[in-house]
């Protein structure tokens, strides 16, 4: 069974860092690209983060980029999300996905199956 | 940037057909995505590229497109088909994945 386990979400102060991991199961992990994608409290679903199966591509969304980063250990079967300089928007729930495309370059595509999250407060 | 725009809510009754449409300019040349989510739960994927339903996903969900359009179809609605419902695609360049503002659908 494909399963995608996220850990690391918490209480954290404006300003701050966390890290968010991916722990993945029941597939070839090292063959797929991999997501994060947020939703913060009662709002909608918003696209965070892509990554290649060999890390050679990533893409950010606008809102973190220079502030976030994906990345990936394959050997580990893990997918993580370096979040610095926190903010107020950035607090949402924080899903993990497989693009169940299996391309070099990870354009288009979607998601599936997700995680079921990780919350992420930003609060002083 | 690039935005996909949906109907805030769509109402129906029970063994009706509901339709939820998303609208973006650059959805003729990229593949449309539907998720279901319900309350405190991940979402799950209902449609893929436009219009192929995944396994374990009933037959009375279906999907189609036109031009700048998509629509997904819910025939013969259950109790159980409310829920939130996001359509996904990506800019025309591909490398930005993006959601549109999500669809309520109230089964009455």
């Amino acid at each position: 069974e494909v399963q995608l386990v996220e850990s690391g979400g918490g209480l954290v102060k404006p300003g701050g860092s966390l890290r968010l991991s991916c722990a993945a199961s029941g597939f070839t992990f090292s063959s797929y690209s991999m997501n994060w994608v947020r939703q913060a409290p009662g709002k909608g679903l918003e696209w965070v983060s892509s990554i290649s199966s060999s890390s050679s591509y990533i893409y950010y969304a606008d809102s973190v980029k220079g502030r976030f980063t994906i990345s990936r250990d394959n050997a580990k079967n893990s997918l993580y999300l370096q979040m610095n300089s926190l903010r107020a928007e950035d607090t949402a729930v924080y899903y993990c996905a497989r693009d169940p495309n299996i391309v070099v370059v990870p354009k288009g595509g979607w998601f599936d199956p997700w995680g079921q999250g990780t919350l992420v407060t930003v609060s002083s | 940037s690039y935005e996909l725009t949906q109907p805030p809510s769509v109402s129906v009754s029970p063994g009706q057909t509901a339709r939820i449409t998303c609208s973006g300019d650059a959805l003729p040349k990229q593949y449309a995505y539907w998720y279901q989510q319900k309350p405190g739960q991940a979402p799950v994927l209902v449609i893929y590229k436009d219009s192929e339903r995944p396994s374990g996903i009933p037959e009375r969900f279906s999907g189609s497109s036109s031009g700048t359009t998509v629509t997904l179809t819910i025939s013969g609605v259950q109790a159980e088909d409310e829920a939130d419902y996001y359509c996904q695609s990506a800019d025309s360049s591909g490398t930005s994945r993006v959601f549109g503002g999500g669809t309520k659908l109230t089964v009455l």
